[in-house]
């Protein structure tokens, strides 16, 4: 398995408080990315990443925040929690250069809950 | 954001039958055509990835095609087993190699 952690992997908490959940890779993988799993709607992208501060917004963006400042580092922050932000949150790593067509792996998922 | 479906939702078959489901996406600047298995409270996991028109994957019981002229990528499981139960997610990447676009699966049940 690639080597993904993500902290924590569960956490409830109250509407207008400050979330940031922490994607951690040992692989190197110079693509990070967040989606967000919603009955009904799949694996949403929320924001992805090509590299140490070179962040770009998927399709879910709005609320969301990203940064990394390391390889090995992303965070996804949610800078006021909603209650439409409660999800499961993963995290997926890539390296197209190495695998050539972009399998992502990813890791075991954050479930928020937003009350 | 491409417009990827997958059919039927879900589908619930006996142990050993075997079944195939369907993923449609645009044909227009494909790329590559991944699908994934997606068991219950685990992460999903990358069964093949197909990029020529064509294209024919195998995994054990478990094959794909692809056809992107059209654009569409069919699954086959043969024999279905209950560990076979999980959703099956196909992602296909037109134009850029970094994104990819999830369906929303087929969840598959099979029964013992």
């Amino acid at each position: 398995d690639a080597g993904i952690t993500q902290s924590p992997r569960h956490k409830v908490t109250e509407t207008g408080t400050p979330v940031t959940l922490r994607c951690h890779q040992t692989e190197n993988h110079r693509y990070m990315y967040w989606y967000r799993q919603d009955p009904g709607h799949g694996l949403r992208l929320i924001h992805y990443s090509y590299g140490v501060k070179d962040t770009d917004k998927g399709e879910v963006s709005d609320g969301y925040s990203v940064s990394r400042s390391k390889t090995e580092d992303f965070l996804l922050t949610l800078e006021s929690a909603t209650s439409s932000q409660t999800s499961v949150y993963f995290c997926a790593i890539s390296d197209p250069g190495l695998a050539g067509y972009n399998e992502q792996f990813f890791g075991p998922g954050t479930r928020l809950t937003v009350l | 954001i491409l417009n990827v479906e997958q059919s039927p939702q879900s589908l619930h078959v006996q142990e050993g039958d075997s079944t195939n489901f369907t993923c449609s996406f645009p044909s227009s600047n494909f790329y590559a055509l991944h699908w994934y298995r997606w068991e219950t409270a685990k992460s999903p996991e990358a069964l093949f990835v197909m990029t020529l028109n064509g294209d024919e994957k195998k995994k054990g019981r478990i094959s794909a095609t692809l056809n992107t002229k059209e654009g569409y990528s069919y699954l086959y499981i043969k024999g279905s087993q209950p560990e076979d139960s999980a959703t099956y997610l196909c992602a296909p990447s037109g134009g850029s190699n970094y994104k990819l676009t999830f369906g929303k699966g087929t969840l598959l049940t099979v029964n013992p």
